[in-house]
């Protein structure tokens, strides 16, 4: 059954604490992408890959870090130096500059305490 | 100008009735259109694409596209309560990267 996961659910974050939300497929995509939506608002981007060992620039990208050794993988860090982490955080894969379509996994729920 | 314009809405009809949303696009390079559903608080899901002008048509969506007015629709027939979501348009921009819509939220009313 091929699809997207992502872990955890729901993520609590302190103060200072850098943290790592999960990201993994399936589906033999190329390409994969993380979203930050917030409430009411549309969906930006942070980071994306187009092939393993390469990542780009989103248009937010500051306050994150990411790597992509696996295909199937593409973690994302949130490190202390994003001063407003609190989010909804979209992974998405899609085939090679996403002409098909990007596909969703369920999202993590970031807050901080 | 946005790249992506859509109503915020809420858009709201009656059950049965057809629901047409908008969007405008800025980028004249686009050549892929999607439409993604998205319920409150999930994650955005995949329901259309097109890539031609014309009307592309898939069970009771109709997606829209006229690139001469940069401007692509979706229409819903037989609107349903569980079509009450918010709808993003996300035009494919010459750089292949796809830039999403802020949404327009469909309140469908039994």
């Amino acid at each position: 059954d091929g699809g997207i996961t992502q872990s955890p659910k729901y993520l609590f974050r302190k103060e200072g604490q850098n943290v790592t939300l999960s990201c993994e497929q399936n589906l033999n995509h190329d390409a994969m992408y993380w979203y930050r939506q917030d409430p009411g608002q549309g969906l930006r981007l942070i980071y994306y890959s187009q092939i393993v060992n390469d990542f780009q620039k989103g248009d937010i990208a500051e306050g994150y870090s990411v790597s992509r050794e696996k295909k199937e993988s593409f973690p994302l860090t949130v490190t202390s130096a994003q001063k407003n982490p609190t989010a909804f955080y979209l992974c998405a894969s899609s085939m090679t500059g996403a002409s098909g379509g990007q596909y969703f996994g369920p999202g993590t729920r970031l807050l901080v305490l | 100008q946005k790249e992506v314009e859509q109503n915020s809405g809420p858009l709201s009809v009656p059950e049965g009735a057809i629901a047409s949303l908008n969007c405008t696009y800025s980028d004249r390079g686009s050549q892929s259109f999607f439409w993604y559903r998205q319920y409150s608080g999930k994650s955005p899901e995949l329901i259309m694409s097109i890539y031609s002008n014309g009307d592309k048509e898939d069970g009771r969506f109709t997606a829209q596209l006229n690139k001469a007015s940069q401007y692509v629709s979706l229409l819903i027939r037989d609107s349903q309560p569980s079509d009450s979501a918010t709808y993003l348009c996300a035009p494919c921009n010459q750089g292949g990267k796809l830039i999403f819509g802020q949404g327009t939220e469909l309140s469908v009313k039994p």
